[in-house]
């Protein structure tokens, strides 16, 4: 399978800040998928990225491919209360879904 | 529109108790569907998925179990279970194959 690593596991950031978390791999990957889950809840499909140095945004969520397709980011900029929660990337390859171990968010005010 | 529903939300059963838990699927027809575990809050472990009715594929080998008994029923059992068995356990669907949708969860404490 296509596994993925995240970094940080942990972001302390104060409302206002910006934040990013970063999805690796050491294989190419076929396609890159970001979920949150908020805390207590289960994840939330964000968004899919497939092609080659791909940017989406959605709002203040800023998510990017990779040119070599082996990394992913995710920035937000300008954090609100709002964006606490664990932010997960997943890759799949067949049947095989493969998920980072997350990145939890916690901002406060 | 869709919907997902796993039952109970949360459940504590003693070591050695067996275990069903399910989950049902509404306003879509022949989806994939998943079964995860998440322990303390972290990443989500495949335990299970299903293409279709009878078609059950498990990625981790453990004392648990998966039926796909109809179309948008899928059920995770115990026969008996284990202290490390407790978790956060996630019922999925897809249609699209990268795009789940996730249930509401079960929480297992295994006392």
């Amino acid at each position: 399978g296509q596994q993925v690593m995240q970094i940080p596991q942990y972001q302390h950031v104060q409302e206002g800040e910006d934040f990013t978390t970063y999805c690796n791999s050491s294989t190419t990957l076929s396609n890159i998928q970001w979920y949150k889950q908020r805390p207590g809840g289960h994840p939330v499909f964000l968004i899919q990225l497939v092609k080659s140095g791909e940017v989406k945004k959605q709002k203040r969520l800023t998510f990017q491919f990779g040119e070599a397709k082996k990394n992913s980011s995710l920035h937000i900029t300008a954090t609100q209360t709002t964006d606490v929660g664990t932010y997960f990337c997943e890759s799949n390859s067949g049947y095989a879904l493969n998920f980072g171990k997350g990145t939890s968010l916690l901002v406060t005010p | 529109s869709q919907t997902i529903h796993q039952w109970p939300a949360t459940l504590v059963q003693p070591v050695g108790s067996p275990l069903s838990l399910e989950c049902t699927v509404e306003g879509t027809s022949n989806p994939n569907l998943y079964w995860y575990r998440q322990a303390a809050g972290r990443g989500l472990q495949l335990l299970f998925y299903s293409v279709g009715i009878g078609q059950i594929s498990s990625e981790v080998p453990q004392n648990l179990s998966a039926s796909r008994p109809q179309d948008r029923q899928f059920i995770l059992s115990s026969k008996k279970l284990l202290l490390s068995d407790s978790g956060f356990y996630l019922c999925a669907w897809s249609v699209i194959q990268y795009e789940q949708y996730f249930g509401p969860g079960t929480r297992l404490t295994v006392t």
